[in-house]
């Protein structure tokens, strides 16, 4: 089974902070992705990655940045937290080398900025 | 960012009831997924779908890539209390895993009443 692990579940930053989440999968997936959830918004994807220190932006970049130093490691950074972050990030990972294989997702991190 | 049309938004049922949801599209895509979210929880996948007109079902879970590649819907039947949770459909303009993010609803909150 894939297992997409993200670091913390919950997590609580005051406004200004550097704040970073972290997703490691274990499948050797080549492409990584982060989402943050809103009520009433859905999933939206903020960036995701196809390789190793590559990085391509979702409809949401803004406010973040990440890095993908290893294949099974992708980082969402925030470099200024701010409170309209406070939302529910996903990780998620699949590869397009295996044929009909989709995305699985993480449990998510419930962030809060105060 | 593209979006998919889901409906309906909500649904409250009864025990033992089916259910019944679907996206709609201006775009074609060549996959169709539906995943379900727990409270607290990742979206966990159940049911892909690849190939126009296709029906698949997963225990009392059915879906359907639609023959104009614009839209699937997905039924449950005979709704059960642990039915409960949020659906997400969501599609890729290509096949399997490929460099392309996924498109999301917006999701469908399912409660059942016992």
């Amino acid at each position: 089974d894939v297992k997409v692990t993200q670091s913390s579940r919950y997590l609580v930053k005051r406004t200004g902070e550097k704040v970073f989440l972290e997703c490691v999968q274990d499948m050797d997936h080549e492409n990584m992705f982060w989402y943050r959830q809103d009520p009433g918004l859905g999933l939206r994807l903020i960036y995701f990655s196809y390789d190793v220190k590559m990085k391509e932006k979702g409809d949401i970049p803004e406010g973040y940045s990440v890095s993908r130093e290893k294949k099974e490691r992708f980082s969402l950074i925030l470099e200024s937290a701010s409170t309209n972050q406070t939302s529910m990030y996903l990780c998620a990972s699949s590869s397009p080398s295996r044929a009909r294989a989709p995305q699985h997702f993480g449990d998510g991190t419930r962030l809060s900025i105060l | 960012g593209q979006q998919l049309n889901q409906s309906p938004q909500s649904m409250f049922i009864q025990e033992g009831e089916d259910v019944s949801m679907n996206c709609t599209s201006s775009s074609i895509f060549n996959t169709w997924l539906w995943y379900k979210q727990d409270p607290g929880e990742g979206p966990v996948l159940l049911i892909a779908l690849y190939k126009a007109g296709e029906l698949t079902s997963n225990g009392r879970l059915t879906a359907q890539f639609g023959i104009t590649r614009k839209d699937s819907f997905l039924n449950i039947s005979a709704s059960i209390p642990s039915d409960v949770g949020i659906y997400f459909c969501a599609g890729q303009l290509r096949q399997g895993s490929g460099n392309t993010p996924l498109v999301f609803g917006k999701g469908t909150r399912l409660s059942v009443i016992a």
